[in-house]
Parts: structure tokens; C-alpha cells; sequence
């Protein structure tokens, strides 16, 4: 079947440190995109790829990074320049004919 | 710019109650307009979406029908059950944009009580 698989679901990383978070589809879509939910709130974009070797920041990108080297990859960093990176993280892909379809997401935990 | 405003949750009602959750939107040229749905710590799954006036987009009993002339795609069931309780998000794409990048509401929770 196919989908979009982000891994891990629960990941727990010491202040300071790098991390970065997977995002992997087969639905060979072109654009993938990267979201942060705070609790009790909407979605909010970091970054976002609408062609291999290419992405654009979105409104809160300041503190991450991402790479778009493969269609079927879009791996977010978290960088330790990101004040408050406690969330989760929702990655989502679309195709031609739109319609995104989402990852179940990664909670991180910043301890 | 283009947005998306829904009604603010908690919206708390008993089983088999009507459910309104209403979305407006502001947008240029000709957006699609969806709607998502989040079950409690997993990601967005599309419930249903309408693609330009006067449609009506239908899934699992809920149903939206886009107004151009309210700018609204309110959505609605009949009779809800304590299996929809989530967060449901209203979107837009704006295909003038030439992107696939979509526009979010914030997120109207439901909470229905058996």
C-alpha cells in the first residue's frame, strides 16, 4: 500500500543537541512538506519541496533544515538554534491532482 | 492573503446530536476547499473536499457544500457518534498559485458524550 511513513513516532533529545526526524513516501509525489502543532493548536509550516534539489522555507523555518535529495525523502532537522523544539511534527505529501496526505507524526520531547 | 477562519472548539455534544462546525475563507482566484480530520496523536486524514461552487463533498456521513457567495464550506452530520471526536481542520488550495501548498484553520475539536 501505499504511503507516508515518518519515523520515529516518540523521540526524546537532551537541549542542545541535533535531531533529525524522517519522512519517507511512495506515492511519488512531487511536493512533501513539514508541520509543527503545538498543543490545542493548528498547523503551522516549517519548510516545504515541490521539486527534488529544491524547498522553500515556510512560516517557521528559523531553527530547522531540510534536504530534498530523492523524490520519496524529505528529512527535517532540528537544530539546537530553535528556541522551543517540544512539539509534533506532521509531515505530508501531495501529488498532481492535490489531496495531501499525512504521516502519523513525531512527537519530540526535549528534555 | 488567503486564510481560513473556523468556529473556536471545544464543541461538546451528545451522541446522535447535529454537528455544524463552520469554516469561511478568504482566497483569490478559485480555491478546493477540504476537510481533515485528527484522531488524538495521529496525523490528518482527508474526510472530504469540493472543488469549485456549489459542489458538495460527502464521507462517512459528514458533508460540506461550498458557498462561493458566503465564502463558507461549513461542515455537518446528522447524527454523531463518541467515535468522532477529534479535531477537524478546514483548507483551502488556491490553484491560481500555481503550488500545492495549502492554507489550515486552526482546528475546531469535538468531544461527543455518550
Amino acid at each position: 500500500d501505499g504511503g507516508i511513513t515518518q519515523s520515529p513516532k516518540y523521540l526524546f533529545r537532551k537541549e542542545g543537541q541535533n535531531v533529525t526526524l524522517s519522512c519517507e513516501q511512495n506515492l511519488n509525489h512531487d511536493a512533501m512538506y513539514w508541520y509543527r502543532q503545538d498543543p490545542g493548536q493548528g498547523l503551522r509550516l516549517i519548510y516545504y519541496s515541490q521539486i527534488v534539489n529544491d524547498f522553500q522555507k515556510g512560516d517557521i523555518a528559523e531553527g530547522y533544515s531540510v534536504s530534498r535529495e530523492k523524490k520519496e525523502s524529505f528529512p527535517l532537522t532540528v537544530t539546537s538554534a530553535q528556541k522551543n523544539p517540544t512539539a509534533f511534527y506532521l509531515c505530508a505529501s501531495s501529488g498532481i491532482n492535490y489531496g495531501y496526505t499525512f504521516g502519523s507524526g513525531t512527537r519530540l520531547t526535549i528534555v | 492573503g488567503n486564510s481560513v477562519t473556523q468556529m473556536e472548539g471545544p464543541v461538546t455534544l451528545s451522541e446522535e446530536a447535529f454537528l455544524t462546525i463552520n469554516c469561511t475563507y478568504t482566497a483569490t482566484g478559485y480555491p478546493s476547499l477540504f476537510w481533515y480530520v485528527q484522531y488524538p496523536g495521529e496525523g490528518l486524514q482527508l474526510l472530504l473536499k469540493a472543488t469549485k461552487a456549489d459542489d458538495k463533498g460527502s464521507n462517512k456521513g459528514f458533508e460540506a457544500t461550498y458557498r462561493k457567495e458566503t465564502t463558507s464550506f461549513h461542515l455537518e452530520k446528522g447524527s454523531v457518534q463518541v467515535s468522532d471526536s477529534a479535531v477537524y481542520f478546514c483548507a483551502l488550495s488556491d490553484q491560481d498559485a500555481g503550488t500545492y501548498k495549502y492554507i489550515f484553520g486552526t482546528g475546531t475539536r469535538l468531544k461527543v458524550l455518550a
